[in-house]
């Protein structure tokens, strides 16, 4: 079965470093969403892609936050400089062109800033 | 901002019991969805029930949805040990984009 694939898995930096996560989605799918979630809290959108455009990133922190996804398939998430309140797991998620309303999401990407 | 609110918060049942939890939310809604993460990892999605549907089964899960209170309520019946998980309720405002609620953790005791 296909599945949402994220990496790194486990990041470890130190406040004012820069990270990367990246995240591939289920072949075909057309919109990729990137979630934050802070611990023993639910999930809280980020970023939305429709194919490669972003449609929407309001909750994006655009001071320190980028996301990308250029070619429309695997999109790269960057937090630049990492602050200590950025510890938390991030989620990637896609939905297919023809059935938008489920999302399928990835093992996530746990964040620890030190 | 999170549109809904799961209730209770944590849940501890033995094998074999049922579980239920709530979930309360704020705006108009196109449909609900419940998801499962087990610890540490990613969200599955369980069910999902439309606005115009009042109940909605799937193998042991029965979801119900009253959009006249704005809540909904997910009943795991027959619960077993791998069904320990924070489960979470989703509201999609016909925007393909979901809020979750915090969730509820439940714990299977064998």
């Amino acid at each position: 079965e296909a599945e949402v694939a994220q990496s790194p898995r486990y990041k470890i930096t130190e406040k004012s470093q820069a990270v990367a996560f990246w995240c591939d989605p289920i072949s075909g799918h057309a919109t990729l969403y990137w979630y934050r979630q802070i611990l023993g809290q639910g999930p809280e959108l980020l970023v939305q892609f429709q194919d490669e455009s972003v449609v929407d990133d309001s909750q994006l922190p655009k001071d320190r936050f980028s996301a990308e996804r250029l070619k429309g398939v695997d999109s790269t998430l960057k937090i630049q400089p990492a602050e200590l309140g950025d510890s938390a797991m991030y989620l990637c998620a896609s939905s297919p062109r023809q059935s938008k309303e489920t999302q399928y999401f990835g093992p996530g990407t746990r964040l620890l800033v030190l | 901002s999170q549109q809904g609110e799961e209730d209770p918060q944590a849940l501890s049942i033995q094998e074999g019991e049922n579980a239920t939890m709530n979930c309360s939310y704020k705006t108009s809604i196109n449909n609900l969805q419940w998801y499962r993460q087990n610890s540490g990892r990613g969200l599955v999605h369980l069910i999902l029930i439309r606005s115009n549907e009042r109940e909605k089964h799937s193998g042991r899960l029965r979801v119900t949805l009253d959009t006249s209170k704005k809540s909904s309520s997910l009943l795991i019946t027959a619960s077993r040990a791998a069904d320990t998980a924070s489960y979470f309720c989703a509201t999609d405002a016909n925007d393909y984009k979901l809020s979750f609620g915090a969730g509820t953790t439940v714990t299977v005791r064998a």
